[in-house]
Parts: C-alpha cells; structure tokens; sequence
C-alpha cells in the first residue's frame, strides 16, 4: 500500500528565509504524482505544485520548489523568502493511480509551519 | 469563476441522528472526491464519483455512509446514525476529468457530533 510521512508536526521559519518541508513516500508503482496542498486556518486546500515521478526536473511554482530525489523517495517542499501569509498546514500527497483511469490521493499527516516578523 | 461549494460549512447534531453534507463542484467538473479529514490528521479518501457513478466507495468507514450524484453534478453525502468519532471536517473536491491531477477543493463542512 502507498504512504506518505511527513516527520515534523512543526515548523518555525523567520519572515525572508527559506524553509524546508519533508516528506518521503512508499509505494510499488513506476508512474506516479507527487503533490502539496496548503491548508490555512480557514480550512480551504489550495493545491501548491505537483510532480510526476517521470518529471527530470524539479517542479517549481514562484516560491515553491519540490526537491524530488526518487531514488531516496523524497518530496521535499522548499518555500523561499517566507512570507507571514505561508503560515498555515502544509500536506504532502500522493497520487494513487487507480484502474478505472482515476486518481485517489494519499495525504501525509501535515506539517504546521509558523512565519515569524 | 465559481470554485468548490460545501454546505452547511458547519453541523451541530445529537448521537444517533442523521445527516446530510452537500457539494457542488466546479461546472463542468466530471470527477467528484469526498475526503474526511479528522482533528489533526490529514485528509483521508472517502469516495470518487464519474458522472453519477461511484466506481470506488472503498473509502467508506461503514454502512452508515452513502453518497449519491445527481445530474453529473451536485453530490450528497449522507450518514446515518451518526456518532461521536464521525466529527470531523468533510470535504469535497473536483477535476474536469477523472485523470486530471489537480483536485480543487471546497471549504469542507465541519461536523460535531455531541
């Protein structure tokens, strides 16, 4: 069975800096996705950026990179220049590619970053 | 244009009753997901619709849960008999198509059961 696991329940960054978020993924499959979702306070899930474990290249979106290293099934989330509004939930999910041609996603348990001034 | 709508985004209800959690997805959205995410956990899959079918309710907890979609588009959640480890935030999430790799979500509905 797929499984994501995200080991830091909390995360505390200064405002301007960088910031890593782990998460690491099992799974038996060759073609998979890989992807972080942003979770606020006021609950919404707004999906960040997304990987395919065929991509060569690292995604990035602005201030998002995911560092994928498929071979250590590594998805980290790499946020530059922290801002105060990142302050939120962040989830790690796979992407569970099921035989009728749809996809069920696979969520780690979340990691709570705080942006401090 | 219109995102992921859930209502109510909040319900109040007593152990033992029944209750319905309604999502309206993105015109045009094929693909419909129900998720359930409890008090400091991650998102757990519930429930994918195509169109009005459900080719995989492996998700469901138990008996107590049903969904429906009508019309390919609005998607009803219903448990029945509710109890206490059944609170938690629900959410919905849709994609144009069923391959489609991003899901967008609605606001969730957030559901006690006293």
């Amino acid at each position: 069975a797929q499984k994501i696991t995200q080991t830091q329940p909390g995360m505390f960054v200064q405002e301007k800096e960088a910031v890593t978020l782990d998460c690491t993924y099992d799974t038996s499959d060759q073609s998979y996705g890989l992807f972080w979702y942003k979770q606020p306070s006021s609950g919404e899930m707004i999906f960040l950026i997304y990987q395919g474990s065929y991509d060569e290249q690292n995604a990035t979106e602005g201030r998002y990179s995911l560092n994928f290293q498929k071979a250590r099934k590594s998805a980290n989330l790499v946020i530059s220049a922290s801002q105060l509004g990142d302050s939120a939930m962040y989830f790690c999910a796979m992407r569970e590619y099921e035989t009728g041609g749809y996809n069920k996603l696979i969520f780690g348990a979340g990691t709570r970053l705080a942006v401090h001034p | 244009g219109a995102g992921v709508s859930q209502s109510p985004s909040n319900k109040v209800t007593e152990k033992g009753k029944d209750v319905e959690l309604r999502c309206d997805p993105i015109s045009g959205h094929t693909a419909l997901y129900w998720y359930r995410q409890s008090l400091g956990q991650g998102l757990e899959f519930l429930i994918y619709f195509q169109g009005n079918s459900a080719p995989d309710k492996s998700g469901l907890p138990s008996d107590r849960f049903s969904a429906e979609r009508t019309g390919g588009s609005v998607s009803t959640l219903t448990i029945q008999r509710t109890q206490q480890e059944d609170s938690a935030v629900y959410l919905c999430a849709s994609s144009l198509n069923s391959g489609d790799n991003e899901q967008f979500f609605g606001p969730g509905t957030r559901l006690t059961v006293l």
